[in-house]
């Protein structure tokens, strides 16, 4: 299958420091990239589409200044979180879609396990 | 607002025993399907999707979806305590996945 890689893992930071994580297609071409949030025992949330060439769009209630999405080429999106405090601590998940066909499955990166101290 | 429902559970079954996993959807233009499993600390993994009506079996596992009722579930055969985790359902919006809150399986020796 399809193989997207999401990086770092896991990242520890301050309050009010900023983190980017990247989320890159290894083996296919993703004009859309999706970013989700994952609080303990809860569902993945949709909080952005990260579309290659153009803006994202944001869900209802996610900030965009705070959610930083770049999506420079076709394997690769970026979600930096800004000025981070500890409510953003979170579990974050890309997920990215084959673009040259429809119906198909997401396929998900590692997730990267934040921490704001 | 388009909603995924599934029973959070815990759902506990016996080593060996088939379980049922369900999932209800409100959004009736969708034709999409798809179960994930995740693991804690884990991404979801596919396990299977589903796009017709009726059944799909692959391995252990068995999709059925029925579009009139709105309705898909997940059947595991012969449950190992392997088969412990998560599991998500998700449909297609028409360009990312909306998942439900998933359920959680245990199935105990």
């Amino acid at each position: 299958g399809a193989v997207v890689s999401q990086h770092p893992s896991w990242v520890i930071c301050k309050s009010g420091t900023s983190v980017k994580i990247e989320c890159r297609s290894l083996d296919f071409q993703a004009t859309t990239m999706f970013w989700y949030r994952q609080f303990p025992k809860q569902s993945l949330m949709l909080m952005a589409t990260s579309n290659e060439g153009s803006k994202a769009t944001y869900e209802q209630g996610v900030e965009k200044d705070k959610f930083l999405i770049n999506h420079a080429s076709l394997t690769l999106s970026t979600l930096t979180v800004t000025s981070a405090h500890p409510e953003d601590s979170s579990f974050y998940i890309c997920s990215a879609r084959r673009s040259d066909t429809q119906n198909t499955e997401a396929f998900f990166g590692q997730g990267t396990r934040l921490t704001v101290v | 607002q388009k909603e995924v429902e599934q029973n959070s559970g815990p759902l506990s079954v016996p080593e060996g025993a088939i379980a049922s996993l369900n999932c209800t959807y409100s959004d009736r233009g969708s034709q999409s399907f798809f179960w994930y499993r995740q693991y804690s600390g884990k991404s979801p993994e596919l396990i299977m999707f589903i796009y017709s009506n009726g059944d799909k079996e692959d391995g252990r596992f068995t999709a059925q979806l029925n579009k009139a009722s709105q309705y898909v579930s997940l059947l595991i055969r012969d449950s190992q305590p392997s088969d412990s985790a998560t599991y998500l359902c998700a449909v297609d919006s028409g360009y990312a996945l909306n998942f439900g809150k998933g359920t959680s399986l245990l199935v105990t020796p």
